[in-house]
């Protein structure tokens, strides 16, 4: 059982390339996130999904977007990437609102 | 705005001591609440978690405390082990008004063996 699974899991970006972040569950669950975790800064959320074909902003959005067109796949993308999105990115999953969420493996990214 | 303020930053305990992280929210539509543990290279998993039903969960040697009236839940580790070292995560959904998961900034715990 593989859970939630990330691609890439390292990835060197220069400033303004473009790249996406692949996550995929095999738990047949409706909600799934994209967190972003940076030193004293905890897990931020970026955007979320709470079904197929569905997407929602979360804290810090921006520079970010998202697509949800099969239910077990959530794709990240940086569309011009810039240093401060230098991060370890998580691909999380719940089976509803309110409910354990599952954690990847996570995708470290450094944009120079 | 925080949703979820966690306390403290970092955290030493000799093996065999008890290591307690608080947290505290505002938000009156949280009404579950876990605890993650994450180790390095790895993504946070689920430790523990209570529903505001009870002030108490155990399991084995993790211990939840909640307190609904001030708003705060703590994890208490008793007994640390060095195994124990990671960082852990508060964490509260919103599952009233909407649909986000917010987490705490995290405490590194160490056990010095």
């Amino acid at each position: 059982n593989a859970g939630v699974t990330q691609t890439p899991k390292f990835r060197v970006l220069k400033t303004g390339q473009s790249m996406t972040l692949l996550c995929a569950q095999d738990m047949n669950h409706e909600y799934m996130y994209w967190y972003r975790q940076d030193p004293g800064m905890g897990l931020r959320l970026i955007h979320y999904s709470v079904g197929e074909g569905t997407t929602a902003k979360g804290e810090v959005p921006d520079g970010y977007n998202v697509s949800r067109l099969k239910k077990q796949n959530f794709l990240l993308g940086l569309e011009s990437a810039a240093p401060s999105q230098t991060s370890v990115y998580f691909c999380a999953s719940s089976y509803s609102r309110g409910n354990t969420i599952y954690f990847g493996e996570g995708s470290w990214l450094t944009v120079v | 705005q925080q949703q979820v303020k966690q306390s403290p930053q970092s955290l030493i305990v000799q093996k065999g001591g008890i290591s307690i992280i608080n947290c505290a929210y505002e938000n009156t539509a949280f009404d579950y609440f876990p605890w993650y543990q994450q180790f390095p290279g790895k993504g946070p998993a689920l430790l523990i978690a209570i529903r505001p039903d009870v002030s108490e969960k155990k399991e084995g040697r993790f211990t939840i405390s909640f307190n609904k009236s001030a708003k705060q839940f703590s994890l208490h580790i008793m007994d640390s082990q060095p195994g124990d070292s990671a960082t852990y995560f508060c964490a509260a959904p919103q599952t009233r008004g909407g649909n986000q998961f917010y987490f705490g900034t995290g405490t590194s715990l160490t056990v010095i063996p």
